[in-house]
């Protein structure tokens, strides 16, 4: 069972444009929803995060927007370079205390110079 | 890389063989966590511990084991009766679950078995 869908698989964009990700999930339960970047061959790295008492938070070229009601949050970067060609991952995380993510299935984001 | 140091970055064993993967972190934190990630997907959670000598099972547990013996290591053994071992391996840690919610990642093990 996918509990976060994650959309599109991939996504080509020309330098100083906005690249736009959304995830989708299911399980009302999740209280944290955090976003990864991650290049070939390392680790993911934590972009930014949300919880959902807010919707929008800004962390310089990235935002996250997230609709409760319809239980979606998305990334956006805003003008973007070639330097931010990854590959991004939404998760979410049920509160309790062992805090496990579960992952969306992953955005391959290229940016063309 | 997160605070976490994995070892080593590739590895190669025969199949039927068991093989240990090494995570060690110097933050302090209580929770460690292990990961799979197989190419085009994401990551899936094998195990996780909170404290020393405490661990849990994830959604991918069978043919996992795991040991907490220490507060900074936490080591991931695949054995022989993990049919797809294959895969990139990806140990996080936390402050405290409940507490700090970010999870951090090392670099990764990238384990392929023929």
């Amino acid at each position: 069972q996918q509990q976060v869908k994650q959309s599109p698989q991939s996504l080509i964009v020309q330098k100083g444009g906005i690249s736009i990700i959304n995830c989708a999930y299911e399980n009302t339960a999740f209280d944290y929803f955090p976003w990864y970047q991650q290049f070939p061959g390392k680790g993911p790295a934590l972009l930014i995060a949300i919880r959902p008492d807010v919707s929008e938070k800004k962390e310089g070229r990235f935002t996250i927007s997230f609709n409760k009601s319809a239980k979606q949050f998305s990334l956006h970067i805003m003008d973007s370079q070639p330097g931010d060609s990854a590959t991004y991952f939404c998760a979410a995380q049920k509160g309790g205390s062992a805090r496990q993510l579960t992952f969306g299935s992953g955005t391959q984001l290229t940016v063309l110079p | 890389d997160g605070g976490i140091t994995q070892s080593p970055k590739y590895l190669f064993r025969k199949e039927g063989q068991n093989v240990t993967l090494s995570c060690e972190q110097n933050l302090n934190h209580d929770a460690m966590y292990w990961y799979r990630q197989d190419p085009g997907q994401g990551l899936r959670l094998i195990y996780y511990s909170q404290i020393v000598n405490d661990f849990q099972k994830g959604d991918i547990a069978e043919g996992y084991s795991v040991s907490r013996e220490k507060k900074e290591s936490f080591p991931l053994t695949v054995t022989s009766a993990q049919k797809n071992p294959t895969a990139f391996y990806l140990c996080a840690r936390s402050i405290q679950p409940g507490q700090g919610s970010e999870q951090y990642f090392g670099p990764g093990t990238r384990l392929t078995v023929t």
